[in-house]
């Protein structure tokens, strides 16, 4: 069967290291990999979008790699914040216009 | 406007009611889609228009009843509903670019409680 995992565990990490969260998938083969925020009783917000040609993309403190080999995607916040704490999901682009999402990792960055 | 307004916030409905959730961007976006969100879970695909037409239904029970009117609004009917449906209605949109649609911009969301 189609799975997207990430860690099922919050993660807790102190103000200002890096968070690092993974999202593996299994029996896809994605054009694109994306990566959302969502804060709770709110919708996700895009992050980031990587191409299957694409190693690693940036944005400010944010870093995406795609391992398409590994199948697997790294989801990296340095310099974390409390504002940071957040669920934060992986998604696949699984068809022209279909979109499926990960299971959702809780980070918590305590001050 | 990066926008995608939805209303209402809540919604508490019997079993035996009719409502109508709805949905307005105006980015000019060409896709809209609506999502089913549980507690402690992705959003999970139900609809999607293109063009203001249905081009995919995910096998979703008809007591939900999606419309695309016009291209900048995108309604769910409900009739019937059973408690379990009880969830977060996701409200998301996006443009078309060269192979697919991409990044999606959600609503707020409409918080569903069927008694």
């Amino acid at each position: 069967s189609q799975k997207i995992e990430q860690n099922s565990e919050a993660l807790n990490i102190q103000e200002g290291k890096t968070a690092t969260l993974t999202c593996n998938y299994t029996n896809y083969s994605p054009a694109y990999l994306q990566w959302y925020r969502q804060d709770p009783g709110r919708g996700p917000v895009f992050l980031l979008l990587i191409r299957e040609n694409e190693k690693e993309k940036r944005k400010e403190r944010l870093k995406v790699t795609f391992d398409t080999t590994l199948k697997q995607s790294l989801f990296h916040i340095t310099a974390s914040q409390p504002a940071d704490s957040a669920t934060y999901l992986c998604a696949l682009n699984t068809g022209f216009q279909k979109l499926v999402f990960g299971t959702g990792t809780r980070l918590l960055v305590s001050p | 406007d990066t926008e995608v307004t939805q209303t209402p916030k809540h919604l508490v409905m019997g079993m035996t009611n009719k409502k109508s959730l709805k949905c307005e961007q105006h980015m000019g976006h060409r896709a809209m889609y609506w999502y089913k969100q549980k507690a402690k879970k992705p959003p999970e695909l139900m609809f999607v228009y293109s063009y203001e037409k249905l081009s995919i239904n995910e096998s979703v029970p008809s007591r939900f009843s999606p419309e695309c009117p016009n291209s900048s609004l995108l309604n769910l009917h409900l009739h019937a509903l059973q408690p379990e449906d009880s969830a977060l209605y996701l409200c998301a949109s996006s443009q078309p670019r060269d192979r697919g649609y991409y990044e999606q911009y959600f609503g707020p969301g409409t918080r569903l409680t069927v008694t």
